[in-house]
């Protein structure tokens, strides 16, 4: 099975600081890559799908990249509300993959 | 508004059974592969079984397969999952979740709150 690694594992971050987020496959996988974000206590919520679509509703603020094995998602400036664990996954076939997750904290 | 509704959760022994259920509102029911994901008290999120919304071809992780049962009743909009054999490391929130697309493997639009799943003695 493919393999999800992410990277950081945690970080910390200022307001207003670009972020970015790794995410790696074991093997290639397209852009069958979304990205999620979960807030602290609640359900996750879709990102970015086939590694660059903004879903409805996201702010512009996030974007995301690649293909292949290599992926990122990026935070164009930092905002308070989105202290979260970012977790991608890829798609391509079953089964479904999760990175470990990526914990983003306020400095 | 999509909607999705788990139940069935709750305390169980090692070795027990349950069985969770998802009524899902808001869009065609039939028209989308449906997945349960859970996740492990402070952990990560894994997927843990899907199916599609076409053909009904359903999809299991290897820590689960041969112990799960997935389903789905579409004329009830209902989605199921039978966990049996459950073990102290099935311990977790399982959601269920909606697909973007008909056939399996595909980004989750929507989620459900959870229901949690305690395996203990």
């Amino acid at each position: 099975d493919i393999q999800m690694t992410q990277s950081p594992s945690s970080l910390s971050a200022s307001v207003g600081d670009r972020v970015i987020i790794t995410c790696r496959a074991s093997q290639g996988i397209s852009k069958y890559l979304a990205w999620y974000q979960q807030r602290p206590g609640k359900v996750p919520k879709l990102l970015i799908y086939a590694a660059s679509t903004l879903q409805s509703g996201v702010p512009s603020r996030f974007s995301g990249s690649g293909s292949g094995t290599d992926f990122t998602l990026t935070i164009s400036s930092l905002q308070p509300e989105d202290v979260a664990t970012y977790y991608c996954q890829k798609y391509n076939s079953a089964p479904i993959t999760f990175g470990q997750g990526t914990r983003l904290e306020i400095k | 508004e999509v909607q999705l509704l788990e139940s069935g959760g709750g305390l169980v022994q090692p070795g027990g059974s349950l069985r969770l259920s998802c009524a899902a509102s808001g869009f065609t029911f039939t028209n989308y592969a449906m997945s349960w994901v859970r996740q492990a008290p402070g952990k990560g999120l894994e997927w843990v079984s899907g199916i599609s919304g076409s053909d009904g071809t359903t999809y299991y992780a290897d820590s689960v397969k041969g112990r799960f049962t997935i389903s789905r009743d579409n004329s009830n909009n209902t989605l199921y999952l039978q966990v049996d054999s459950l073990r102290a490391e099935d311990t977790a929130i399982y959601y269920c979740a909606k697909e973007r697309s008909t056939g399996i493997a595909a980004a989750i639009n929507y989620w459900g709150q959870g229901t949690l799943v305690t395996v203990s003695s």
